[in-house]
């Protein structure tokens, strides 16, 4: 089993509706990360969460909210899809115990389309 | 604003013929500099982390490098499971505490 698991895979929506990416992870890490990837754009940071209670926007955050339901959950949601929200959504974990040693661990992702 | 600039945006090589991916960088403070490996349909995977100029790591046919600009990744005598996209990232000192990516190489092992 993946230890950083995202859901789903693959997710079709309308403009306007409400949706909810989740990410789940076995790593027992305090940390974690919502990216997006476009074509030629590269990941880009959306939220980060250093713990249950510490949540931080990123570079790219607004049209987004996110939750942090335990340690080990992390959800990513758009309040209104709009089309130019298509992308590939990652999330990623890192222990702050390792220090400067901080190494983010992905998931496989999460294929967005707003139709 | 961290930056990080990845060149060639992809490479097509021959298998055994070696060749460097280059990763120039610009951040405030820099905490780490990460080469991750990217398949299609896949999330990143973690291949090396530096941190501090002159350091090296190598791992199988790879070979990462770091100065005070920029990084390399070498590729020696490369295979066709090398061909991936390779990523290169930057944590800062200041700021955020995510990674800031380059667009990547898109590299390409034709048997």
């Amino acid at each position: 089993d993946a230890d950083v698991t995202q859901t789903p895979r693959n997710r079709i929506t309308k403009t306007g509706k409400r949706i909810m990416l989740e990410c789940s992870q076995t790593k027992g890490h305090d940390r974690m990360y919502w990216y997006r990837q476009d074509p030629g754009l590269g990941l880009r940071l959306i939220y980060y969460s250093f713990d249950v209670k510490d949540i931080n926007k990123g570079e790219i955050s607004d049209g987004y909210s996110v939750s942090r339901q335990a340690q080990a959950k992390f959800s990513l949601s758009l309040e209104s899809a709009i089309p130019n929200q298509t992308a590939l959504y990652f999330c990623a974990t890192s222990d702050s115990r390792q220090g400067t040693k901080n190494i983010q661990y992905f998931g496989a992702g999460t294929r967005l389309s707003v139709l | 604003e961290d930056q990080v600039t990845q060149s060639p945006e992809a490479l097509r090589l021959q298998e055994g013929e070696s060749s460097s991916l280059n990763c120039s960088y610009t951040v405030s403070g820099l905490r780490g500099l990460f080469w991750y490996r990217q398949d299609p349909g896949k999330g990143p995977e973690f291949l090396f982390t530096l941190y501090s100029a002159g350091e090296e790591k190598e791992k199988e046919r790879l070979k990462a490098t770091l100065t005070k600009k920029e990084s390399f990744l070498h590729i020696t005598a490369p295979k066709p499971e090398d061909s991936a996209t390779y990523l290169c990232a930057v944590r800062s000192g200041g700021g955020a505490d995510g990674l800031t990516f380059g667009k990547g190489t898109h590299l390409i092992i034709q048997p």
